[in-house]
């Protein structure tokens, strides 16, 4: 499969705490993307890092990239209750873009 | 200014009917793609079009499955004969180049009785 797959699964933290996110995947890769999605609702892209780029910031979000171990972590620092939701990461090859089947984190008050 | 929409928000129909659903992308954008959503899974790709043309039609499950974009800006997902497992979410996005970032609707809820 070419998807790239979350780990892990689900995720519970204390609000204020960091949230680590990885994604693994079996191919080469044109650039890999992190999605949010709340219940419900649709996708919002949170952050695009190129094969060529290591680490990429936005905001609160640090996102990691090593094409030698075809993997990716997303860190969310310093969790609110807002940041409850599934994260997705997805690969891009090509033309295609291919989801995995997300993280659900779930941030505790 | 205006995201994508996706109508009808919910569709509830009967087995062997036939549905369309609706995407309009964010204007100027070449690039249109249509997922599909399963409970507790990511989105799965189904198509991918660069202006009028279907790039890539790969992940289509079947030929029950259709799509168009006939005038490079809406998008029309075509569903003939619809099965029990067709019931999903219907996910459109479009971007303003291949490869780049997408844009999401809030999806077609599709329910096949």
């Amino acid at each position: 499969s070419q998807q790239g797959e979350e780990d892990p699964q689900a995720l519970s933290i204390q609000e204020g705490e960091n949230a680590t996110m990885n994604c693994s995947y079996k191919t080469s890769i044109n650039n890999l993307q992190w999605y949010r999605q709340n219940s419900g609702r649709g996708l919002v892209h949170l952050i695009l890092i190129r094969s060529n780029e290591r680490e990429k910031h936005s905001g609160r979000l640090r996102v990691t990239l090593d094409t030698s171990k075809k993997s990716s972590s997303l860190l969310i620092t310093a969790s609110r209750a807002a940041d409850t939701a599934s994260y997705f990461c997805a690969i891009n090859r090509d033309d295609k873009i291919i989801f995995g089947k997300g993280t659900r984190l779930h941030i505790l008050p | 200014g205006a995201g994508v929409s996706q109508t009808p928000s919910n569709k509830v129909t009967e087995k062997g009917k036939y549905v369309e659903l609706r995407c309009d992308p964010i204007s100027g954008h070449t690039a249109l793609y249509w997922y599909r959503q399963s409970l507790g899974q990511g989105p799965e790709f189904l198509i991918y079009f660069q202006g009028t043309g279907a790039a890539d039609d790969s992940g289509l499950p079947n030929d029950r499955f259709f799509a168009v974009r006939p005038e490079g800006s809406v998008s029309t997902l075509k569903i003939q004969r619809t099965e029990r497992g067709d019931s999903a979410v219907y996910l459109c996005a479009s971007s303003p180049q291949d490869r780049g970032t997408q844009y999401f609707g809030p999806g077609t809820r599709l329910t096949v009785l």
